[in-house]
């Protein structure tokens, strides 16, 4: 597998603020890193992946104006959350596809994001 | 519209009986299937995958039976253990695709001791 860690764990805000969370691929070169985003009791809803060296694929609905992710290297992307409101207060995950057929991804430990 | 569903949102089993949490999918080119486990504020992790050329796949206590006629999966645990309270996911995928995971909603067990 992959170990997948995030930064922040926790990060506490104020509205209009922007909040920065990195992903990094430890012992994996990752072309591709996806972000999710859970609300309590919901799925995991896949919000954007993450291409390095080139622009994330978003999915319908997400802004991305408003989510910014870069992934300017193999082992790192950041999602950058930009003036935070409070109902983008959510638990954000990332993931590190492996590439292979099996479409299994290894997932970091989550950033939970309080806007305030 | 939900393509993956996991319509029961908790179940409780006792210790050493058998846990079976059940997944519906709706796109019949769904053709890989994973289930995740996640504890409270951290990542899911990997459990165990089946691919659509296969109706049963184990691994130690956990064994997926994939019925693709009736675009049904199922995730049996046995004997549950006070440690496998979780919450489970079901995710499906297009094998060699573009590797996105559509996940459920989850399943929230409880093995009491």
């Amino acid at each position: 597998g992959a170990v997948v860690s995030q930064h922040p764990s926790r990060v506490i805000c104020k509205s209009g603020t922007s909040v920065k969370i990195e992903c990094r691929s430890l012992d994996f070169q990752a072309t591709t890193m996806f972000w999710y985003r859970q609300f309590p009791k919901q799925s995991l809803m896949l919000m954007a992946t993450s291409n390095e060296g080139s622009k994330a694929t978003y999915e319908q609905g997400v802004e991305k104006d408003k989510f910014l992710i870069n992934h300017a290297s193999l082992t790192l992307s950041t999602l950058t959350v930009t003036s935070a409101h409070p109902e983008d207060s959510s638990f954000y995950i990332c993931s590190v596809g492996l590439q292979s057929s099996y479409n299994e991804q290894f997932f970091g430990p989550g950033t939970r994001l309080t806007v305030l | 519209d939900q393509q993956v569903k996991q319509n029961s949102p908790s179940l409780s089993v006792q210790e050493g009986r058998i846990s079976i949490l059940n997944c519906d999918y709706t796109n019949s080119m769904f053709d890989y299937f994973l289930w995740y486990k996640k504890y409270p504020a951290e990542g899911p992790t990997f459990l165990i995958s089946i691919s659509s050329i296969k109706d049963k796949n184990e691994d130690g206590r956990f064994t997926v039976f994939l019925n693709k006629s009736a675009k049904h999966l199922s995730l049996h645990i046995v004997p549950s253990q006070p440690g496998d309270s979780a919450v489970y996911f079901c995710a499906a995928a297009f094998q060699g695709g573009s590797e996105k995971l559509v996940f459920g909603k989850g399943t929230k067990l409880t093995v009491n001791p």
